[in-house]
């Protein structure tokens, strides 16, 4: 049973430019939710997709957006990169029905803005 | 959602039992309280969770007081493949409802356990 699988693993990136990162969620599992870490630090929730939808949305711009597909995989895209921005992107799914517990996360993204 | 507080870092030797202890004051009712363990470049893994009392299962123990105003997660006869980053976190049992939660990290505590 494959687990959250994210794409790619690393990534190298020009300040200004844009960048889209995907997540495949674990198999079974409808909810997929977004989060930054920088380095050092815990990780930052960015937004939770459900049903195709953004149900909740953290601290971040509006730069930061994101999508669901029907098949429940998601993208997470960036515009106008600063340097701030440089770090382990994380996805992680569940499922709404909470019969099993939680979130599984993938290995993230690491994502450098130079 | 409640707020964690953990030590920033704990250093343990090979084969002791390490306790890292946790905060989490305003604590609320249908709060559970859910631990993960996090190696450098992977994401966070889900090690145990529990409501009250004493939680065990294969890789750790959960020890929570009466009051639920804080928690003790127990690693027995660490090894150096648990030096790791361990996070502390407070998650609402929506039950029946949406699981439109997040989940809140603080920044965990880095355990370091040497030869």
């Amino acid at each position: 049973d494959a687990g959250v699988t994210q794409s790619p693993t690393h990534l190298i990136k020009t300040r200004g430019q844009q960048v889209t990162l995907r997540c495949s969620p674990k198999s079974g599992h409808d909810t997929v939710s977004w989060y930054q870490q920088a380095l050092g630090q815990g990780p930052q929730f960015i937004f939770q997709y459900y049903e195709e939808e953004e149900r909740q949305r953290g601290n971040f711009p509006d730069r930061f957006s994101g999508h669901q597909f029907p098949n429940y995989s998601s993208e997470l895209n960036v515009n106008a990169l600063l340097l701030g921005d440089s770090a382990l992107y994380l996805c992680a799914s569940s499922r709404s029905d909470r019969e099993q517990y939680g979130y599984t996360f993938g290995s993230g993204t690491r994502l450098t803005v130079v | 959602l409640a707020k964690t507080t953990q030590p920033i870092s704990m250093d343990s030797y090979e084969g002791q039992e390490v306790n890292i202890t946790c905060s989490h004051n305003n604590i609320a009712t249908n709060d559970y309280i859910t631990w993960y363990q996090q190696f450098p470049s992977q994401g966070p893994r889900f090690i145990i969770q529990g409501y009250k009392t004493k939680v065990t299962n294969e890789v750790a123990s959960l020890f929570i007081p009466a009051d639920r105003k804080s928690s003790t997660l127990s690693l027995p006869r660490v090894s150096l493949s648990d030096t790791a980053v361990y996070y502390c976190l407070v998650d609402p049992d929506l039950g029946w409802m949406d699981s439109s939660y997040k989940l809140i990290f603080g920044s965990g505590t880095r355990l370091l356990v040497r030869p």
